[in-house]
């Protein structure tokens, strides 16, 4: 069966601090992978996706990174964390065309 | 980037009533599909329901159903015989092929009352 893992659940940070948040998903192949951030009280905010190794799209320019070094592994960095990117981060896949999307269960980050 | 809009951030409604929750979207894409996404205080994402934007039947999904109406780009989600388990945010999603964007729009908190 499919899964997705993501980590730490939660994490505290000091400002300019780096950052790294991995995702890894078990069971297929090939999958698309997307990382979301959350804001307190807000809808979702896609930051990046990727179609393949390599192949990374950015939504929104920021000091944030995302790098997918294997097929089923999608990380987000930074190398100097922002108050602003305070957030309740969210992996996902997607598995074939026109397919929803699955869930990680999140990674709260709090910058201080 | 696609627009999502959901209205009514916030809603409430009785244990076994119906409830309506309006979701907006603005494309000029005529290829695309629509999800309505549950946010338990687990904060676990978890698919609600799905539509395709070819297909004029509205989906069903046991106590949920949408209604889609392509030409107004609405895509509202009605949930009957409410439960205290549908208490959840809930968001409207919009993805557009072959790039596979999907777009959120901000939620809907809904609470049912006992």
């Amino acid at each position: 069966s499919q899964t997705i893992h993501q980590w730490p659940a939660t994490l505290v940070q000091p400002v300019g601090s780096p950052l790294s948040l991995e995702c890894t998903v078990e069971g297929t192949s090939n999958p698309n992978l997307y990382w979301y951030r959350q804001a307190a009280g807000r809808g979702l905010q896609l930051l990046f996706y990727s179609v393949g190794i390599g192949q990374i799209s950015s939504e929104v320019p920021q000091n944030l990174s995302a790098s997918r070094p294997q097929d089923r592994q999608f990380i987000l960095s930074s190398k100097k964390l922002l108050l602003s990117d305070s957030g309740f981060y969210l992996c996902a896949y997607q598995q074939g065309t026109n397919e929803k999307l699955f869930f990680g269960s999140g990674t709260q980050l709090s910058v201080l | 980037a696609q627009t999502v809009t959901q209205s009514q951030p916030e809603m409430s409604v009785q244990e076994a009533e119906t409830v309506t929750l309006s979701c907006t979207y603005d494309t000029s894409e005529s290829n695309y599909y629509l999800f309505w996404y549950k946010q338990p205080p687990s904060r676990q994402m978890i698919l609600v329901i799905r539509q395709e934007a070819y297909k004029q039947q509205n989906a069903t999904e046991n106590r949920f159903s949408v209604n889609f109406q392509k030409a107004a780009k609405s895509f509202s989600l009605k949930i009957s015989d409410s439960q205290l388990g549908d208490t959840a945010m809930y968001f409207c999603a919009f993805m557009k092929p072959p790039g596979n964007q999907f777009y959120f729009g901000t939620g809907t908190s809904l609470t049912v009352i006992p």
